[in-house]
């Protein structure tokens, strides 16, 4: 089975721009989480997309927006971009958003801004 | 604010060593506790879901213990070997009942030959 994948695998933005990142969930899963993580902190829950839908959401401003696609893929933009955003994003997918279920995590994109 | 702790924050073994780490997490409103080993340049990897109080669960040297009335969860590795080393996070799921994981820092497990 083919595991998540995230794309790209960095990026450097500058201050104001605006970034899109992708991500391909397991086959089989049909929910997809992004977490940010910081240097020297847990990662941190951004949004999670079921069916085609957000299923729920951390404390991110809203220039943090997703989307699922019907094939479960994933997008997350982020606009007006801050220096603060710079971190590694990581995606995960899952077989359905039940506590009981185990996330399997891409290997991120390390975004930088300048 | 939910908060979930890990300690040690970072760990140094010698090869053989067993060792242990806590993570301590909200005792109420209990679903699942979760842990992750992740090594450097790779991605987290999923080793345990948690659910019931009592639950212990092994894989291979690895095995994790759960007590959801106190609020706390061991990580036990015996005989430690360096391809142990990694850094291994917990996660307190699920606040507001769906699969959003709230994680701790981690403890940072280094195992010297």
């Amino acid at each position: 089975e083919t595991g998540v994948t995230q794309s790209p695998t960095h990026l450097i933005k500058t201050r104001g721009q605006q970034v899109t990142l992708r991500c391909s969930s397991q086959s089989g899963h049909n929910t997809v989480s992004w977490y940010q993580q910081a240097l020297g902190q847990g990662p941190q829950f951004i949004f999670q997309y079921y069916r085609e839908e957000e299923n729920g959401r951390g404390n991110f401003p809203p220039r943090f927006s997703g989307l699922q696609f019907p094939n479960y893929s994933s997008e997350l933009n982020v606009n007006a971009l801050e220096l603060d955003d710079s971190a590694l994003y990581l995606c995960a997918s899952s077989l359905g958003a039940d506590s009981n279920q185990p996330q399997h995590f891409g290997d991120g994109t390390r975004l930088s801004i300048l | 604010i939910l908060n979930v702790e890990q300690s040690p924050q970072s760990l140094h073994v010698q090869e053989g060593d067993s060792t242990n780490f806590t993570c301590s997490f909200p005792s109420s409103n209990f679903y699942a506790l979760h842990w992750y080993r992740w090594e450097t340049a790779k991605s987290p990897e999923a080793l345990f879901v948690m659910t019931l109080n009592g639950d212990e669960k092994k894989k291979g040297r690895i095995s994790a213990t759960l007590n959801t009335k106190e609020g706390y969860s061991y990580l036990y590795i015996k005989g430690s070997q360096p391809e142990d080393s990694a850094t291994y996070l917990c996660a307190f799921c699920c606040p507001g009942g769906y699969n959003k994981l709230i994680f701790g820092a981690g403890t940072r497990l280094a195992v010297h030959p």
